[in-house]
C-alpha cells in the first residue's frame, strides 16, 4: 500500500459544529502532517508528529485539535471554525521528517 | 526566514512548446521535491533530487538540482494538455531541531491544444 487516504474528501459544516478529518497511511512512515491550502495559494503547514508525538505545530488555533491515535492514522479535530477556516486540508507522511512527503487527495472543508 | 522563490508564477503555452520552472533560494536543500497538483487533488510527488548537479527524467520532464543544492529547475519538452496543472517545488532544509519542508510558491501551467 503506498497512498495516503483521507476521509471524508467534501465536508460542510457550521461555525458550533464539531467534526473530524482522518487520515490513514500504511506505509510504515514514522512522520505524518496536516497542512492547510487556500485557492491559488502552496500547502501551508499546520503540524507534523513524529512518531506519535507531535513535533511541530506552526501557531495554529486551539480550534484545530490533531491527533495521533497510532503510527497509521492522523485525526484533526475541528470545533467552533470560521468561514475562513474554508480551505482544502491536506495530509502528508514522510518516512521520516527528513524525507520527501507524499500527499493524500485531501479534505475540501466548507465552514458556513 | 528560509525561502524558496519559484517562477515564473504562470504560464500559458501551446502544446508542443517547451517551458522551464525554477526554483531558487539562498539555502542549502537535502533534497528538493516537485509535485504536481491538479484542482481539489492533493500533490502528487514527481521527483526527489538529492545530490547536487544531479538530473533526473521523467519522459518529457527533467528534473535538475544546482551544483550547491539551493536551486532547481523542471524542464518540459513539448508540452501536452494532460502537464496542465500546479508544480510545486519543496526544499527539505535543516534547522534547529531537526528538519523543514518549505515549499515554493508554485507554477501554475495551462498548455492550450
Amino acid at each position: 500500500d503506498t497512498e495516503v487516504t483521507q476521509t471524508p474528501k467534501h465536508l460542510v459544516m457550521g461555525m458550533t459544529n464539531k467534526k473530524s478529518l482522518k487520515c490513514e497511511q500504511h506505509m510504515g512512515h514514522r512522520a505524518m502532517y496536516w497542512y492547510k491550502q487556500k485557492a491559488k495559494k502552496p500547502p501551508e503547514l499546520m503540524f507534523v508528529y513524529s512518531y506519535e508525538k507531535l513535533s511541530i505545530n506552526e501557531s495554529v488555533p486551539s480550534r484545530f485539535s490533531p491527533e495521533c491515535p497510532n503510527s497509521s492514522l492522523l485525526n484533526l479535530h475541528l470545533h467552533a471554525l470560521q468561514p475562513e477556516d474554508s480551505a482544502l486540508y491536506l495530509c502528508a507522511s514522510s518516512q521520516d521528517y527528513s524525507n520527501e512527503q507524499f500527499f493524500g487527495p485531501g479534505t475540501r472543508l466548507t465552514v458556513l | 526566514t528560509q525561502l524558496l522563490e519559484q517562477s515564473p508564477q504562470f504560464l500559458s503555452i501551446q502544446e508542443g512548446e517547451n517551458l522551464t520552472v525554477y526554483c531558487n533560494s539562498s539555502s542549502v536543500f537535502s533534497s528538493l521535491q516537485w509535485y504536481r497538483q491538479e484542482p481539489g487533488e492533493g500533490p502528487v510527488l514527481l521527483v526527489t533530487v538529492v545530490t547536487g548537479g544531479e538530473v533526473k527524467k521523467l519522459k518529457r520532464l527533467t528534473f535538475q538540482f544546482g551544483d550547491a543544492r539551493k536551486d532547481s529547475s523542471l524542464h518540459i519538452t513539448a508540452a501536452q494538455p494532460g502537464d496542465t496543472g500546479l508544480y510545486l517545488c519543496a526544499g527539505v532544509a535543516s534547522v534547529t531541531g531537526g528538519f523543514k519542508t518549505i515549499f515554493g510558491a508554485g507554477t501554475r501551467l495551462f498548455v492550450k491544444a
